[in-house]
């Protein structure tokens, strides 16, 4: 079955430290690969996507992200984290479920920014 | 581009009454949208899927008669929660689904959610 694990709840980061978010997903096809971010009371917004190609993904904001089909991990990364990043942030799998398409979500990941 | 906007942003009933949240899509043609419900700090979970013209098709557990979905245009979904208790008080969202490339997987925008508390 597929499913996304999102092994960090809470990650607190000093303003201008590098962030990594870890996203494991288990999918039997090849994965599409999704980063969202959520501000408190909001939706989610695409910070960046993997279908193919270069396993090295840039997004908005700065963000990144790496996909290892050996690791089965996209890990969500940032050089320098900016007090506006704090949100939550999830990773999610495009599926194939039936005969539809949908997101398969990880349990998000609470990032916090220590001035 | 891109852009899914829902109706009311927050809106407060009374228990036993109904509201509706209205889905568009703005600026590009949806032939699937979802209707996700969110409880505080936890992830969304999928309530339906709605395909333009069809039926929609819920989630296990799910309960189809409370949770009305209609799909009338490619751009507009809407959900209507019926004889509403405090126990369906949560962050609803919606989501559009397009293809960007006839080749490449569905992409799915988020609204802004909508925030129901029934009193």
């Amino acid at each position: 079955a597929q499913s996304v694990t999102q092994p960090d709840i809470h990650i607190t980061v000093s303003e201008g430290a590098s962030l990594e978010l870890r996203c494991n997903y288990s999918y039997g096809a090849t994965p599409y690969l999704f980063w969202y971010v959520q501000s408190p009371g909001q939706g989610l917004q695409l910070l960046l996507k993997y279908f193919s190609g270069d396993t090295l993904v840039q997004g908005i904001k700065g963000f990144e992200a790496e996909f290892k089909r050996s690791q089965s991990s996209f890990n969500l990364r940032k050089p320098s984290v900016h007090w506006s990043d704090a949100a939550e942030y999830f990773c999610a799998v495009g599926a194939r479920v039936d005969s539809s398409y949908k997101l398969i979500f990880g349990s998000g990941t609470r990032l916090l920014v220590r001035p | 581009g891109a852009v899914v906007s829902q109706h009311p942003s927050w809106v407060i009933c009374k228990s036993g009454t109904s509201v509706k949240i209205e889905c568009r899509s703005l600026d590009f043609q949806a032939t699937t949208m979802f209707w996700y419900r969110q409880f505080p700090k936890q992830s969304l979970m999928l309530m339906a899927t709605s395909n333009e013209g069809s039926k929609a098709t819920y989630e296990q557990g799910v309960e189809k008669d409370k949770f009305l979905i209609n799909h009338a245009s490619l751009t507009l979904s809407t959900l209507t929660v019926t004889s509403a208790h405090p126990e369906d008080s949560s962050f609803y969202i919606c989501s559009a689904s397009f293809r960007v490339r006839t080749s490449g997987p569905y992409e799915q925008y988020f609204g802004p959610g909508t925030r129901l508390t029934v009193t």
